[in-house]
């Protein structure tokens, strides 16, 4: 499968701690690209890092990209109980035309 | 400010009906997509149609076809329902193909199939 994988599959958190999840890759890629997706709604663009980036940030999240490790991670600092979604890394590989999409980590922030 | 706009919400077909999914976008986007979510596979690309007049197989055509009517619309037709492709439908569009541009979804369709 060319699909990613998210780490963990599932995350349940306090309201205002950091949460963390992971996103690893088998091939090369052009970019990395993170979404989310409330329950019973499509997904959301987030944050697209590109393959010669090593860090990102927008508001409150922060990606970060290892291509040696082919693995990226998106943190969500000071959660808020609106950040309760699932998250989709989604990579485009080279040479494919399509994105790729992980499996999704489901994060529960508990007021 | 609709985006992408899915159609019908939810459906339940027997097995062996046809039916054609609707998406309409209003971004003026190039491109548009229709993928599958099943639990624990993640979306999968079904079709995509990079401008108006293209389409292309992705990852799972099987059982599907689609149809680029416009630029705005983009169907997704299932001839032969089978009881495998019970699943929630997504649609995307994007400015282009570029690798750099992100996709905007629908809503879903949820369909199942006896």
């Amino acid at each position: 499968s060319q699909q990613g994988e998210e780490d963990p599959q599932a995350l349940s958190i306090q309201e205002g701690e950091n949460a963390t999840m992971n996103c690893s890759y088998k091939t090369s890629i052009n970019n990395l690209q993170w979404y989310r997706q409330n329950s019973g709604r499509g997904l959301v663009h987030l944050i697209l890092i590109r393959s010669n980036e090593r860090e990102k940030h927008s508001g409150r999240l922060r990606v970060t990209l290892d291509t040696s490790k082919k693995s990226s991670s998106l943190l969500i600092t000071a959660s808020r109980a609106a950040d309760t979604a699932s998250y989709f890394c989604a990579t485009d590989q080279t040479g494919a035309n399509n994105l790729f999409f992980g499996t999704g980590t489901r994060l529960t922030v508990i007021p | 400010n609709a985006g992408v706009t899915q159609t019908p919400k939810f459906q339940v077909l027997k097995t062996g009906q046809s039916m054609t999914l609707q998406c309409a976008q209003d971004m003026n986007h190039n491109s548009m997509y229709w993928y599958r979510q099943d639990p624990g596979m993640g979306l999968r690309l079904i079709y995509y149609s990079a401008s108006e007049g293209t389409t292309d197989k992705g990852e799972v055509p099987n059982g599907y076809n689609v149809s680029r009517l416009n630029k705005r619309e983009f169907s997704l037709r299932l001839e032969s329902a089978a009881p495998s492709q019970t699943s929630v439908y997504f649609c995307a569009s994007s400015v282009s193909r570029r690798s750099n541009q992100p996709q905007h979804f629908g809503d879903g369709t949820r369909l199942s199939i006896l």
